[in-house]
């Protein structure tokens, strides 16, 4: 069965610092993986999604997340943190249906 | 493109009221829609993955009785928390995909309903 794991409960970076969210997987078969984000009392937005046409993916608002076979990882990062960056966000496996990790609360510090 | 509109975002019941729920996806047909459910700082938990002109698939320990879907055209699907409950209070949020038969084909989100049952 696929499933990902977010190490992580919660990070505090302080503005203008990386992010880096953890997001480990495992799946039988090369998986299909995505990052998206939640503000508070909204849906999700996607931020990113593994194609396998490329290792490193890029996605909006400045994040990106590399695919790491060997370590089975897909971890978020940004380079410089914004306020506004300040969300819940969740890595997610498709098999035959979508699959959450348990989501990482990211807190920006000014 | 790919926007899901749900409707509404929040809703306050009393105890033994039914209340629908409805996801539209206003830009592109959705023949697989699916239900969420999210509990306050917690992760989302698939409710049921609901089936244009078929039955929904609910996921283990869902009651269909209580959380009736309805998926009767390519652009909306229901759900109806029927006889709710103080404890059926909770964010309730439906996606669909543009194309789920493709294996990267990303979920789209609607905003979510907060339901408060009192």
């Amino acid at each position: 069965a696929q499933s990902v794991t977010q190490l992580g409960s919660h990070v505090s970076v302080s503005e203008g610092a990386l992010v880096l969210l953890r997001c480990n997987y495992s799946s039988s078969v090369p998986p299909y993986l995505f990052w998206y984000v939640q503000y508070p009392n909204q849906g999700l937005q996607l931020l990113l999604k593994y194609t396998s046409a490329a290792t490193l993916v890029k996605g909006i608002n400045g994040f990106e997340a590399e695919f790491k076979k060997s370590e089975t990882s897909f971890h978020l990062t940004k380079p410089s943190a914004h306020m506004s960056d300040a969300a819940e966000y969740f890595c997610a496996v498709r098999g035959g249906k979508l699959i959450f990790g348990q989501g990482t609360e990211l807190s920006v510090k000014p | 493109g790919a926007v899901v509109s749900q409707h509404p975002s929040w809703v306050i019941c009393k105890s033994g009221t039914s209340v629908k729920i409805e996801c539209r996806s206003l830009d592109f047909q959705a023949t697989t829609m699916f239900w969420y459910r999210q509990f306050p700082k917690q992760s989302l938990m698939l409710m049921a993955t609901s089936n244009e002109g078929s039955k929904a698939t609910y996921e283990q320990g869902v009651e269909k009785d209580k959380f009736l879907i309805n998926h009767a055209s390519l652009t909306l699907s229901t759900l109806t928390v029927t006889s709710a409950h103080p404890e059926d209070s909770s964010f309730y949020i439906c996606s669909a995909s543009v194309e789920w038969g493709q294996g990267n084909s990303p979920l789209h989100f609607g905003n979510g309903t907060r339901l408060t049952v009192t």
